[in-house]
């Protein structure tokens, strides 16, 4: 069966600092990944999907970035942190082939703050 | 474009009584419908999906959704709220030519 893995589980940051956040995924090959961000109170927003190995694709400009250094893991980073980057960080992963009917299926999430 | 309209953020239902949380969505080819439900400080989990077939839908935890073609509808029901189903929702929509997008949330609160 397929697992999918966030670490860390919680994060605190000061502003400016950098960021990493690691997704892995494990029972699958050639997944489509994704990254979103809860703000407090707020819907999914996309931040970052990718169909491959170091295919990224960005919906929200912002400061940023995603890379997929290996089939099933995902990174998210950044180099300096904003106060806006706070909220709550899920990834997700989705077969690729007519049967997954493109469900989605999501980690354990990363809450970051950034103070 | 596809796109899902969730009707109201908050619905606050007493435990026992029924729950209807309503979706709307848009595509322009046969829709795959989903809903998520989300606990706090937890990853999404799907509840229920409509793909091809019968238009009623049972999922986990004694919910269900209809898909209403004609209406461009997937609501979520469930006879009797139980307190544990105090969570966040989430409509979603995809297609054979579209990923998923979903809508912005519903947050359902149950009173004792």
């Amino acid at each position: 069966s397929q697992t999918i893995h966030q670490w860390p589980a919680t994060l605190v940051q000061p502003v400016g600092s950098p960021l990493s956040l690691e997704c892995t995924v494990e029972g699958t090959s050639n997944p489509n990944l994704y990254w979103y961000r809860q703000a407090a109170g707020r819907g999914l927003q996309l931040l970052f999907y990718s169909v491959g190995i170091g295919q990224i694709s960005s919906e929200v400009p912002q400061n940023l970035s995603a890379s997929r250094p290996q089939d099933r893991q995902f990174i998210l980073s950044s180099k300096k942190l904003l106060l806006s980057d706070s909220g709550f960080y899920l990834c997700a992963w989705r077969g690729v082939g007519r049967s997954y009917y493109n469900e989605q299926f999501f980690g354990p999430g990363t809450r970051l703050t950034v103070l | 474009a596809q796109s899902v309209t969730q009707l109201g953020s908050h619905v606050s239902v007493s435990e026992g009584a029924l729950v209807l949380l309503r979706c709307n969505y848009s595509s322009s080819v046969p829709p795959y419908l989903f809903w998520y439900v989300q606990y706090p400080n937890q990853g999404l989990q799907l509840l229920l999906k409509y793909t091809t077939g019968a238009t009623l839908v049972k999922g986990i935890n004694g919910f269900e959704a209809e898909f209403k073609k004609s209406e461009t509808s997937f609501h979520l029901t469930k006879p009797s709220a139980h307190m544990s189903d105090a969570a966040e929702y989430f409509c979603a929509v995809s297609d054979s030519n579209n990923d998923m997008r979903f809508g912005a949330g519903t947050r359902l609160t149950v009173k004792p």
